[in-house]
């Protein structure tokens, strides 16, 4: 089976540090798609970033950023400058061509003051 | 324009009762996934359903579960005789296309409880 893994389970940072999460993925598809979700203790999932198997663009949005690599299928992310409200769950996603996702196992990010 | 909806938010079950979980998607979209979050066992998903189809279903348990869509209402996830082992976080997603071009957008999540 295809997984996806976060080999991280938990990661403890002081505030202002910068976060690197670490997400793997296996496929055999041409096409597919990444995803980020943070998960906090209320337990809502939250769309963080996106990004498609064809462009490996990395970007910035705000204190985010990611870092997709094809050769390695690797897909990381990052939070710079933590803060206590980024304190979750964060999962990365693999997705298909009608939008199945597949869930990494998660990485429990702990930004303490 | 509101968020997916999911409700109940909280449910308690007895063994051999069945539940019923309700998804309204985001206004404008005609694609609803299911997934499930198991203690220890991470997001799996379950079912993809548009608008009175199942379009794929390779999550579900073979048996007791069951997802429609009809052309007007929720999405429901029934599950029928629950076991102690169904108690987990059940999540809806939305997207407005069926493709994986387009991130989903996840209600709060339904909590049931088998005692």
């Amino acid at each position: 089976a295809q997984k996806v893994t976060q080999a991280q389970t938990e990661i403890s940072v002081v505030e202002k540090e910068d976060v690197t999460l670490d997400c793997v993925y296996e496929t055999r598809d041409t096409t597919y798609y990444l995803f980020w979700y943070k998960q906090p203790p209320s337990g809502e999932l939250v769309f963080l970033i996106r990004r498609n198997s064809f462009d490996e663009q990395n970007e910035i949005s705000g204190r985010y950023s990611w870092n997709f690599q094809k050769s390695t299928s690797s897909f990381n992310f990052t939070i710079t400058a933590s803060q206590v409200v980024d304190s979750a769950v964060y999962f990365c996603a693999r997705g298909n061509s009608w939008g199945k996702l597949q869930f990494g196992a998660g990485t429990q990010v702990v930004v303490t003051p | 324009n509101a968020g997916v909806m999911q409700n109940p938010r909280h449910l308690v079950r007895r063994r051999g009762q069945e539940a019923r979980l309700r998804c309204s998607p985001m206004k404008g979209h005609s694609h609803v996934y299911w997934y499930r979050q198991l203690p220890e066992e991470g997001l799996k998903f379950m079912v993809y359903l548009q608008k009175e189809n199942i379009i794929d279903e390779s999550g579900m348990p073979k048996e007791r579960f069951s997802a429609e869509f009809p052309k007007e209402g929720p999405s429901i996830l029934r599950i029928q005789q629950v076991v102690r082992g169904d108690s987990a976080a059940y999540f809806c997603a939305s997207s407005p296309t069926g493709t994986g071009f387009y991130e989903q957008y996840f209600g709060p999540g339904t909590r049931l409880t088998v005692t």
